[in-house]
């Protein structure tokens, strides 16, 4: 069984489209986690979220997102997409408490 | 949370010990050192972690020095499925949101 799943894999959308992307772990963990890696390989800290609290990396734009309908799911939801939000996202889950995470596959966003 | 410094690359011929080293002389008394790997097109993979003492699972060895200033991860018969980029995080355990933060990582080219 996949721990953490993303869907979908590849996305490509023209500027100005409203996406999302969708994230599930079946682990039990109480927080997850979005991350973007761009074309240089770096990879960033989006956010992270549990059921009590929301943190936000501040030079995250506001047309992105995080929706959780449940403890198991983190979709990412991007407005008004640009150029430079092709990139590569990772949805992580861990235990709040622990650095210990678990990532999904990765989603590789492609913006025309 | 404390700087880490890793070489940009390394080789290791199949087979032998792989010894990746992490410096982090700022190190402060109540953060742990993780490590993580990236093999290509996948999302990271957690390996190991620990604070001052050396620590062993199924996938690795983590020997910390005394003064804890530095680390070394230790993959003790590399495999070609082994050539990724590993980073090394240094993280306070009482740091709040338990995100983590990638810097550019050591990558490992295992030969044949």
């Amino acid at each position: 069984d996949t721990a953490v799943s993303q869907t979908p894999k590849y996305l490509v959308t023209q500027m100005g489209n409203d996406k999302s992307i969708k994230c599930e772990q079946n682990l039990g963990h109480d927080t997850m986690y979005w991350y973007k890696q761009d074309s240089k390989k770096f990879l960033k800290i989006m956010f992270s979220y549990n059921n009590k609290e929301l943190i936000i990396n501040e030079t995250v734009p506001n047309r992105f997102s995080p929706k959780s309908p449940d403890k198991a799911h983190l979709n990412l939801h991007i407005n008004s997409l640009e150029l430079g939000d092709s990139a590569v996202y990772f949805c992580a889950s861990g235990q709040r408490g622990y650095y210990e995470q678990y990532f999904g596959p990765g989603t590789r966003l492609t913006v025309t | 949370d404390a700087k880490t410094t890793q070489p940009p690359s390394m080789d290791c011929a199949e087979g032998r010990a792989a010894n990746l080293p992490c410096n982090h002389s700022t190190i402060s008394g109540n953060e742990y050192v993780y490590w993580y790997r990236q093999i290509h097109s996948q999302g990271p993979q957690y390996i190991i972690h620990g604070l001052k003492n050396n620590e062993t699972n199924e996938m690795a060895s983590l020997i910390i020095t005394e003064d804890r200033k530095s680390s070394t991860l230790i993959l003790p018969h590399a495999t070609l499925r082994d050539t990724a980029v590993y980073y090394c995080i240094v993280r306070d355990s009482g740091a709040g949101s338990y995100q983590l933060t990638f810097g550019k990582g050591t990558k490992l080219s295992v030969i044949p």
